[in-house]
């Protein structure tokens, strides 16, 4: 029944390390994105895949790569991570009828 | 570029009282405009929005009319309860566009 989906629902890892974070929509949505929440509660856009295809790439470092195997997945894949990317990183969906956006419930990421 | 400001919260009520949270924009065209809700340990949710100058969106007592003469979009309820107490985010989204533009969020406490 849950229309966006991620895993995991926490992470916690030591500096350095290499992680995903798995996202699936079942609304037939076309266009995915990834946020990143800070502490602050600011959200701020990542990437945005429609129909598998990047569209939006903002000031993101390359360490970061999300993958879309097929429009209902958009993988977030994080490389040699940093203290600093501990947040909170949601997946979102959207109805292109409405430009109403879905979250799922989000990945906390821990960095240590 | 398109921007959304909002209030800095935190906001704290007590249950019943009249809720404001003032929200404006800047954006070329007629953007369609959002007020999202984040209950603790969750995602964003959809509460209203509205797509023209004048709509009124409306949900769960609460309420928005978009203003273009003011590029505003402020979000009022008239009685809050302690259920309602969570992180607002206002945000846009350019006619045809794929990006979600979020103001920086309010958060909303209401006491018993």
């Amino acid at each position: 029944d849950t229309a966006v989906s991620q895993t995991p629902k926490y992470l916690v890892t030591q500096m350095g390390n290499d992680k995903s974070i798995k996202c699936e929509q079942n609304l037939g949505h076309d266009t995915m994105y990834w946020y990143k929440q800070d502490s602050k509660k600011f959200l701020k856009i990542m990437f945005s895949y429609n129909n598998k295809e990047l569209i939006i790439n903002e000031t993101v470092p390359n360490r970061f790569s999300p993958k879309s195997p097929d429009k209902a997945h958009l993988n977030l894949h994080i490389n040699s991570l940093e203290l600093g990317d501990s947040a909170v990183y949601f997946c979102a969906s959207k109805d292109p009828n409405t430009d109403t956006q879905y979250f799922g419930p989000g990945t906390r990421l821990t960095v240590l | 570029g398109n921007s959304v400001t909002q209030m800095e919260g935190p906001v704290t009520l007590s249950e019943e009282a009249f809720l404001t949270i003032n929200c404006t924009y800047t954006a070329t065209g007629y953007p369609s405009l959002f007020w999202y809700v984040q209950y603790p340990g969750e995602g964003l949710q959809l509460l209203l929005k509205a797509t023209k100058a004048d709509d009124k969106g409306s949900n769960k007592g609460f309420e928005a009319t978009y203003r273009k003469e003011t590029t505003s979009f402020h979000l009022e309820k008239g009685s809050v309860q302690v259920s309602d107490s969570a992180v607002y985010f206002c945000a846009l989204i350019k006619a045809a566009g794929n990006k979600l533009t979020f103001g920086g969020g309010t958060r909303v406490l209401v006491k018993p």
